[in-house]
């Protein structure tokens, strides 16, 4: 059974850059669809971007292009979200889910890993 | 963008009641609209992809419905253990987008 583990809480500055890791164990990395998703304080889900290892394609919400990049190591089985030029209004949980198409569409998320705790703060 | 919208924001309901929460696209997603459940302080947990498919270890009592532009969650008994938020999800074309949530606490 697949497992996202993802890397623990950051506290940073605005201005900053920030990098959370998702690792995945079970199943075939390359196979799946990795999405990163966002939940500001009390407010819901955002989709902030995805890869697909096996082709090294990308796609990013309009909002952050130019500030997110997101990447995948296939010997690790780990997934990457990197968002730079930290605002306070990026203080969220980050969460990252595979998907078995490989597409970023007509897909659905699961599983989910546990979630990353960003705060940008001064 | 599309955006989706869901109605109630909130409800409240009692243990054995049947519950219905609607989503409704901005333009037409076909049938790429998929349910999670969200409990505080966890990760989104899928319930149903591909409008009306139950994701495996998804009890039965939740079941989806629709197509176009507008869609159902229905549980038909609700359990203590399903008070959470629920958010639609379509995957019609990016970005991606979710509805706002609706809230089913206890009455």
């Amino acid at each position: 059974q697949v497992q996202l583990v993802q890397s623990g809480a950051e506290v940073k500055k605005p201005g900053s850059s920030v990098k959370v890791s998702c690792k995945a164990s079970g199943g075939t990395f390359s196979s799946y669809t990795f999405t990163w998703v966002r939940q500001a304080p009390g407010q819901g889900l955002e989709w902030v971007g995805g890869i697909i290892p096996i082709f090294g394609t990308t796609s990013y919400a309009q909002r952050f292009q130019g500030r997110v990049t997101i990447t995948a190591d296939e010997s690790t089985s780990t997934a990457y979200l990197e968002l730079s030029s930290l605002r306070s209004d990026d203080t969220a949980v980050y969460y990252c889910a595979r998907s078995y198409q490989l597409l970023f569409t007509r897909a659905w998320f699961d599983p989910w890993g546990q979630g990353t705790l960003v705060t940008v703060s001064s | 963008d599309i955006q989706m919208t869901q109605s109630p924001s909130s409800l409240s309901a009692s243990v054995g009641d049947r519950v219905t929460i609607t989503c409704r696209a901005s333009q037409s997603i076909s049938n790429y609209l998929n349910w999670y459940q969200q409990k505080p302080g966890k990760a989104p947990k899928l319930l149903i992809y591909a409008a009306s498919n139950l994701q495996g270890g998804v009890p039965s009592r939740f079941s989806g419905s629709g197509s176009g532009t507008d869609f159902t969650l229905t549980i038909s008994s609700l359990q203590p253990e399903d008070f959470a938020t629920y958010y639609c999800q379509q995957s019609h074309s990016t970005p991606l987008t979710f509805g706002q949530g609706t809230k089913v606490e206890i009455k």
